[in-house]
């Protein structure tokens, strides 16, 4: 029962251009999300959040964009860049003492020079 | 500030075998998790800790012990090792909801 969902293992981007990822969730207590990015050999690193009383939030290049009717986010890289090439997994928790959270199963990024 | 950092890095060890993974983390965090991750299933949480002295289950519990006799450090244990268990482990902690993870640790389990 995966009650976060990405749906593509990867995607192939040209530099410059704009990377999407898509996430979905089936969970409606779920109300912060949140996008980390993983390098190879290394631990996933915090990239964006975004708590469900907004449906957007911006950093830079990246935007967040959360449509709770649909049970669905996406993060938007604009422009991408070769080193954003990584693993990106979206997450969900809802409120609570234990801050657990739920992990989809990841899309693996390639920007192409 | 270390952050987060796990021991060892790599590690390869017999069915039945027993081993421990030590987490230690510097950010004086109240919360701290350990995750498998294996391909095409995302980082699942096998055990979690809320302060010094707690701790509960995750969502893949079995074959796993965990100890958090000090709020820095977290720790894995798996008694008898088993071919299922090879995987990439990594720690976590936080404060809120973001949490920060370690670098990982390789196991490999014939």
């Amino acid at each position: 029962d995966q009650q976060v969902k990405q749906n593509s293992p990867s995607l192939s981007v040209q530099e410059g251009r704009i990377s999407i990822l898509n996430c979905d969730y089936t969970n409606s207590m779920f109300d912060y999300f949140l996008w980390y990015k993983k390098y190879p050999a290394e631990g996933p690193t915090f990239l964006i959040s975004i708590s469900s009383i907004k449906d957007k939030n911006e950093d830079g290049r990246f935007t967040v964009f959360l449509n709770k009717s649909a049970k669905h986010l996406s993060l938007h890289i604009v422009p991408s860049q070769p080193g954003d090439s990584a693993v990106y997994f979206c997450a969900a928790t809802h409120g609570g003492a234990t801050n657990k959270l739920i992990f989809g199963t990841g899309t693996l990024l390639a920007v192409q020079p | 500030n270390a952050g987060v950092t796990q021991t060892p890095k790599f590690r390869v060890l017999k069915t039945g075998q027993s081993m421990t993974l030590l987490c230690a983390q510097d950010m004086n965090h109240e919360y701290m998790y350990w995750y498998r991750q294996d391909p095409g299933m995302g980082l699942r949480l096998i055990h979690y800790s809320v302060g010094e002295g707690t701790t509960a289950k995750g969502e893949v519990p079995d074959g796993y012990n965990v100890s958090r006799l000090k709020k820095q450090n977290f720790l894995l244990g798996l008694e008898s090792a088993a071919p299922s268990q090879t995987s990439v482990y990594f720690c976590a902690s936080s404060s809120l909801e973001e949490q920060y993870f370690g670098p990982g640790t390789r196991l490999t389990v014939t």
